[in-house]
């Protein structure tokens, strides 16, 4: 068990860019999770994955943000044309088992920047 | 998804006392709870994992569950400074969600 890798740990960008995050979750995990934590807030909830599949996405998620799976194993999520806003810690976490019973690992997260 | 509230403190005690922290669950069909622990600029990580009505203990940690009035609780007895981190809850879900968790100080 190596844990949940993120990457970066931190990315500063300029409003407008692009950014593309990496998780790689624990081998034997088939679900995945990304979480956004700003100051003083709990983690937000922004997408879920069970192996390939993305099976449940924010409502709050601007469609700016896309993530994917590509056979089940590592994630990426996306930011299209980053705004101010977007500044935050992005979290990855993974989980296996039933439904809900298995707690969440989670990653190192990548702190996002935006000037 | 499945709300909670926490109480945002800080929530300060002095080293060696006993921190109570407190979590309300709206969803009466929440039948677990996980406590995760954490420390500013780091991620979140578990402590507990309580499933049942009563009480968990794990070393100083105890953990509390009381279905009838929807709310979970995590006793630190013996508090220590490096006690001192944000503590959230979450019920068992496919999807957790999470409060804004309570933040423990502790000082010596």
């Amino acid at each position: 068990d190596t844990g949940v890798s993120q990457d970066p740990r931190h990315k500063i960008t300029k409003r407008g860019q692009n950014v593309t995050f990496r998780c790689d979750p624990i081998s034997e995990h088939n679900r995945l999770y990304w979480y956004r934590q700003t100051l003083g807030q709990g983690p937000e909830f922004l997408t879920y994955f069970q192996n390939e599949a993305q099976l449940e996405k924010s409502r709050l998620l601007s469609d700016r943000f896309s993530a994917e799976r590509p056979k089940g194993s590592f994630s990426t999520l996306e930011i299209q044309r980053t705004e101010q806003g977007d500044s935050a810690m992005y979290l990855c976490a993974s989980s296996q088992g039933r439904e809900g019973h298995s707690p969440l690992h989670f990653g190192n997260g990548t702190r996002l920047t935006v000037t | 998804q499945k709300e909670v509230e926490q109480n945002s403190g800080p929530l300060s005690v002095p080293e060696g006392a006993i921190a109570s922290l407190n979590c309300t669950y709206s969803d009466r069909g929440s039948q677990s709870f996980f406590w995760y622990r954490q420390y500013s600029g780091k991620s979140p990580e578990l402590i507990m994992f309580i499933y049942s009505n009563g009480d968990k203990e794990d070393g100083r940690f105890t953990a509390q569950l009381n279905k009838a009035s929807q709310y979970v609780s995590l006793l630190i007895r013996d508090s220590q400074p490096s006690d001192s981190a944000t503590y959230l809850c979450a019920p068992q879900s496919y999807i957790p969600t999470f409060g804004r968790g309570t933040s423990l100080i502790v000082h010596p």
